[in-house]
């Protein structure tokens, strides 16, 4: 069985500031990993995802996650947040991009100026 | 590439009441899913098709819901005799399948329903 944690389920950072937005994910195989991106009333946009190649992934909008297997995690993270970086945030695990994916319950971030 | 659309965007109906919700995929994605997502959580996975073919069906997708994809283009998701408890975003996807590697899922806006 896979599954997600996504420590913390606000975030707020200042406009400029470093985000850090954490997800821990349970795999009994190697794992495809996503980041998914909700703004209110809206359906999910991918960011950026993971699929056993290089594990710096570089997303959309200046996102960017780190696959680490010792640790189990793939937190994502934006040198500068924007205001328009203000959100819900999801991570997700699955066997492949092509079965269903298994989420955390989301991070909301919160920009302020 | 027009993306996934879904119809209607918002229901409201009463309680004991026949629902139906229509997706439709990107073209030429071979594989569709339905998605549950309720206020605060993240969406959980109920159903999905590889063409015309229903291959998993979670625990979640009680006898009252029922999903088709006739000749795999259009997936319709009905929820019968409705209760307040299942009052949450629908949320469709579709990927290119196989063919497409690793692939990835795109989710279309969602249809918010609202059982009184």
């Amino acid at each position: 069985a896979q599954s997600v944690t996504q420590l913390g389920s606000h975030v707020s950072v200042s406009e400029g500031a470093l985000v850090l937005l954490r997800c821990n994910y349970s795999s009994s195989v190697p794992p495809y990993l996503f980041w998914y991106v909700q703004y209110p009333n809206q359906g999910l946009q991918l960011l950026l995802k993971y699929t056993s190649a290089a594990t710096l992934v570089k997303g959309i909008n200046g996102f960017e996650a780190e696959f680490k297997k010792s640790e189990t995690s793939f937190h994502l993270t934006k040198p500068s947040a924007h205001m328009s970086d203000a959100a819900e945030y999801f991570c997700a695990v699955s066997y492949s991009g092509n079965t269903p994916l298994v989420f955390g319950k989301g991070t909301r971030l919160s920009v302020i100026a | 590439d027009t993306g996934v659309s879904q119809n209607p965007r918002h229901k409201i109906t009463k309680r004991g009441q026949n629902v139906t919700f229509r997706c439709d995929p990107i073209s030429e994605h071979n594989r569709l899913y339905w998605y549950r997502q309720t206020l605060g959580q993240g969406p959980e996975f109920l159903t999905y098709f590889q063409n015309e073919a229903q291959l998993e069906k979670s625990r979640l997708l009680s006898d009252r819901f029922s999903a088709e994809r006739p000749k795999g283009s259009f997936s319709t998701l009905e929820i019968q005799r409705t209760e307040q408890g299942d009052s949450a975003m629908y949320l469709c996807a579709s990927s290119p399948g196989l063919a497409g590697g690793p692939g990835t899922q795109y989710f279309g806006p969602g249809t918010r329903l609202t059982v009184l």
